[in-house]
């Protein structure tokens, strides 16, 4: 039973042009998202994140949108890159910096950003 | 900055063999984790550990343990591997307070048991 979701596994895009990347939940005590993103042969690096006490948090070309009510929190991506083609996880949280263990990660989308 | 280094990148096992996956840290970070990632379900927290000398279980701990003697250190240990465990292996740190959560990753171990 998979508390964060991202349904699709895969996205291509033409360079310069949006992408939108989503992700959703569906245990409520999630109150800290995160987006990571990996290249091949390398470990998750941290991109974003967004407290749930907002809904909209921008760093550069990334923004985060999140939806509360809706249990769902996009990362959009202005212009795309070819450089920005890798796999983006989702991950939430109970709370900012609590409890160790609480990650729990959704299962990932793989983008591909088109020259 | 060497940040989370894991050892060994890359490993084949036959069912039964034992093997140690180390994580090294130079962050001092307090917390340390283990995570399988297989294909379609994402990262899955296997142990972790709040600080030197302390191990919890996590989402999938079966066939697993762990050790965590110095703070920088953690250990994965397979006492009888399982063609079931093979998978990508990371291990993660994040400091004890004010990380807003983040977790940083090693390169992974690749792990492929026979």
């Amino acid at each position: 039973d998979q508390q964060v979701k991202q349904n699709s596994p895969s996205l291509s895009v033409q360079e310069g042009r949006i992408s939108i990347l989503n992700c959703d939940y569906t245990n409520s005590m999630f109150d800290y998202f995160l987006w990571y993103k990996k290249y091949p042969a390398e470990g998750p690096t941290f991109l974003i994140s967004i407290s749930s006490i907002k809904d909209k948090n921008e760093d550069g070309r990334f923004t985060v949108f999140l939806n509360k009510s809706a249990k769902h929190l996009s990362l959009h991506i202005v212009p795309s890159q070819p450089g920005d083609s890798a796999v983006y996880f989702c991950a939430a949280s109970p709370s900012p910096s609590g409890s160790a263990r609480q990650l729990t990660f959704g299962s990932g989308t793989q983008l591909t950003v088109l020259p | 900055n060497a940040g989370v280094t894991q050892t060994p990148k890359f490993r084949v096992l036959k069912t039964g063999q034992s093997m140690t996956l180390l994580c090294a840290q130079d962050m001092n970070h307090e917390y340390m984790y283990w995570y399988r990632q297989d294909p379609g379900m994402g990262l899955r927290l296997i142990h972790y550990s709040v600080g030197e000398g302390t191990t919890a279980k996590g989402e999938v701990p079966d066939g697993y343990n762990v050790s965590r003697l110095k703070k920088q250190n953690f250990l994965l240990g397979l006492e009888s591997a399982a063609p079931s465990q093979t998978s990508v292996y990371f291990c993660a740190s994040k400091q004890l307070a004010g990380s807003k959560n983040i977790q940083y990753f090693g390169a992974g171990t690749r792990l492929s048991v026979l």
